[in-house]
């Protein structure tokens, strides 16, 4: 049973270029997070999607933006990139109504790296 | 922000308990207190949760205190994979997002 994929695995962007990481969550789950993860701090909640709508959304700006597709794989985008979004992007799922703090599944995360 | 408090690391020798404290005096009465992990390389992992009585799984165990300000994480025999750091967060029943805070960074010691 694949658990949540994401990719690329590293990426490499100049600044004010656009990016677009891609997650295809657990088997049965049909809620995707995304988070950003900062050298040597916590995961920061950005978004959550489901049923393709952007459900509740942390404190980002517009330059993150996301899409989930009919098949519940769901595409984060960053335009205008600073050095500053270099982090860790994180993708969690999980089945609705889920409910609290548990049932989420992560993936690995997407290392981008903005020069 | 985050609700939790953590120490910022812990040592813990292989084979003994490990003890992860968690203070959240301003919890709730509708919030539960989730546990992940994180090990390096990788995304976080789900550990355990509770409301107010102490739970065990097949991971670990959760002591709540009675007035639910505080809490423990408690590994039973650290083994060398257990070395990750470690995320006490608070949140409710419905579809609020978890919030992570910076967690304590275990380190288990041969």
């Amino acid at each position: 049973d694949a658990g949540v994929t994401q990719s690329p695995t590293h990426l490499i962007k100049t600044r004010g270029q656009q990016v677009t990481l891609r997650c295809s969550p657990k088997s049965g789950h049909d809620t995707v997070s995304w988070y950003q993860q900062a050298l040597g701090q916590g995961p920061q909640f950005i978004f959550q999607y489901y049923e393709e709508e952007e459900r509740q959304r942390g404190n980002f700006p517009d330059r993150f933006s996301g899409h989930q597709f009919p098949n519940y794989s769901s595409e984060l985008n960053v335009n205008a990139l600073l050095l500053g979004d270099s982090a860790l992007y994180l993708c969690a799922s999980r089945k609705d109504p889920g409910g609290g703090g548990h049932g989420y599944t992560f993936g690995s995360g997407t290392r981008l790296t903005v020069v | 922000d985050a609700k939790t408090t953590q120490p910022p690391s812990m040592d813990c020798a292989e084979g003994r308990a490990a003890n992860l404290p968690c203070n959240h005096s301003t919890i709730s009465g509708n919030e539960y207190v989730y546990w992940y992990r994180q090990i390096h390389s990788q995304g976080p992992q789900y550990i355990i949760h509770g409301l107010k009585n102490n739970e065990t799984n097949e991971m670990a165990s959760l002591i709540i205190t009675e007035d639910r300000k505080s809490s423990t994480l408690i590994l039973p025999h650290a083994t060398l994979r257990d070395t990750a750091v470690y995320y006490c967060i608070v949140c409710n029943s419905g579809n609020t997002p978890l919030v992570f805070g910076k967690g304590t960074r275990l380190s288990v010691i041969a």
